[in-house]
């Protein structure tokens, strides 16, 4: 069974620094892994999707990376800005179970002017 | 243009009543999907269809049906509702089950008194 974890569950930046969101995940047999952001009462925006047979994708300041063998995934995030402040998810559809995405909890950031 | 639709986004109804909450995707998507956001605000699938068939279908009461009459819409009919039907119900849709990114909707929050 699948299981997708998110560490840490909230974490506060001031503007301008670089971070890291960690997302893991206990079964590696994945189409992908996806990276949402979830504004507060709003839905989800889709960040990156990262094949299974690639190591990372990039779109502006955001890089995640995916490491199948160790079950890691992570979000880093260059320059922090105070609108990047959300809920960043992460999820992972299973092979053969018809797209069905498996999240994590979230990791609630916000970013300090 | 609204890429995922979904109709009402707040419902507010009594206990025992019955509802139905609407989705409409102009991607042309194969896949479409509904998903639930609990009060912890942990997102878990419900159904999925693929070209109006029924791929999905967690353990969700069958008080819960969807009805897909066409590739661009999935609605969700809820019979006699429970307090604990209280969430935010969130629709997708995606080409290639699981393997593409998944497109959501703005969500429909259901009180339930």
């Amino acid at each position: 069974k699948q299981e997708v974890t998110q560490i840490p569950a909230a974490l506060s930046v001031p503007e301008g620094e670089n971070l890291v969101l960690n997302c893991s995940f206990t079964d590696s047999a994945i189409y992908n892994l996806q990276w949402f952001r979830q504004d507060p009462g709003k839905g989800l925006t889709s960040l990156l999707l990262i094949q299974s047979s690639q190591r990372e994708q990039t779109s502006g300041r955001l890089n995640a990376s995916l490491d199948k063998s160790s079950g890691r995934s992570t979000l880093y995030i260059a320059a922090s800005q105070p609108g990047d402040s959300a809920t960043y998810l992460c999820a992972a559809p299973i092979y053969n179970q018809g797209g069905k995405l498996i999240f994590g909890q979230g990791t609630e950031l916000s970013v300090k002017p | 243009d609204t890429a995922v639709s979904q109709t009402p986004k707040y419902l507010v109804t009594q206990m025992g009543n019955d509802k139905s909450i609407k989705c409409e995707q102009n991607l042309g998507h194969d896949t479409m999907y509904w998903y639930k956001q609990d009060s912890k605000k942990f997102l878990k699938i419900m159904f999925s269809y693929n070209n109006k068939e029924l791929i999905i279908n967690e353990t969700v009461p069958n008080r819960f049906s969807p009805k897909s009459p066409d590739k661009a819409h999935l609605n969700l009919h809820i019979n006699s509702l429970e307090l604990g039907d209280s969430a935010v119900y969130f629709c997708a849709s995606s080409q290639l089950s699981g393997q593409e990114t998944q497109y959501f909707g703005p969500g429909t929050r259901l009180l339930v008194l």
